[in-house]
């Protein structure tokens, strides 16, 4: 079974540029998250998509963050424009359900540099 | 919302066994214990998960006391390859199931 695939692993950028992240969920899975981790941190939540709905963007910075699955499949997560602060790696997971009994698959991730 | 509290940071030796325990004290009814494993530059990996008492697979053992306001992970015989970060999550059940993650337990296995 494929994994979550993501791409790119890793960018470089400077502040103020934007950038885009992409995530392939498992198939079938209707559930995808969006992480960030900060080194040294736990993930955190960014964004939660059921199917092709937001269940949850508390903490997404909605001024300069933005993420969209269309067709209930695929996502993107887009940082325009960005800070220092944003250097972290940027994790999409995956499940079946969108609760915490369902397991999430996560991705290998991108790691995210702004200079 | 339940808040996890865990130790930073652990050493063991090779073919020990590790013993990770996690508070939560303010633990809901419908609340379950769940921890996953992290290795450097991947994305965390689903350990275990579990309501009360015990629950074991081939990987490792979740003992939970009645009152369930601690959780403790058991790691049987440890190798080198167990090096990693270990989380401790209690989900909110009742809110679309969003996951928080603390900042982990560091696990450092020697030869």
């Amino acid at each position: 079974e494929a994994g979550v695939a993501q791409s790119p692993r890793y960018k470089i950028i400077e502040k103020r540029q934007s950038v885009a992240f992409w995530c392939n969920p498992i198939s079938g899975h209707a559930t995808l998250y969006w992480y960030q981790q900060i080194l040294g941190q736990g993930p955190k939540l960014l964004i939660q998509f059921q199917n092709n709905g937001v269940v949850d963007d508390s903490q997404l910075p909605k001024d300069r963050f933005s993420a969209e699955r269309l067709k209930g499949v695929d996502s993107t997560l887009k940082i325009q424009p960005a800070k220092l602060e944003d250097s972290a790696v940027y994790l999409c997971a995956s499940s079946l359900g969108g609760g915490e009994r369902y397991e999430q698959y996560f991705g290998p991730g991108t790691r995210l540099t702004v200079t | 919302l339940a808040k996890t509290t865990q130790p930073i940071s652990m050493d063991s030796y090779e073919g020990q066994e590790v013993n990770i325990t996690c508070s939560h004290n303010n633990i809901a009814t419908n609340d379950y214990i769940t921890w996953y494993q992290q290795f450097p530059s991947q994305g965390p990996r689903f350990i275990i998960q579990g309501y009360k008492t015990k629950v074991t697979n081939e990987v490792a053992s979740l003992f939970i006391p009645a009152d369930r306001k601690s959780s403790t992970l058991s790691l049987p015989r440890v190798s080198l390859s167990d090096t990693a970060v270990y989380y401790c999550l209690v989900g909110v059940g009742n809110q679309g199931g969003k996951l928080i993650f603390g900042q982990g337990t560091e696990l450092s296995v020697k030869p």
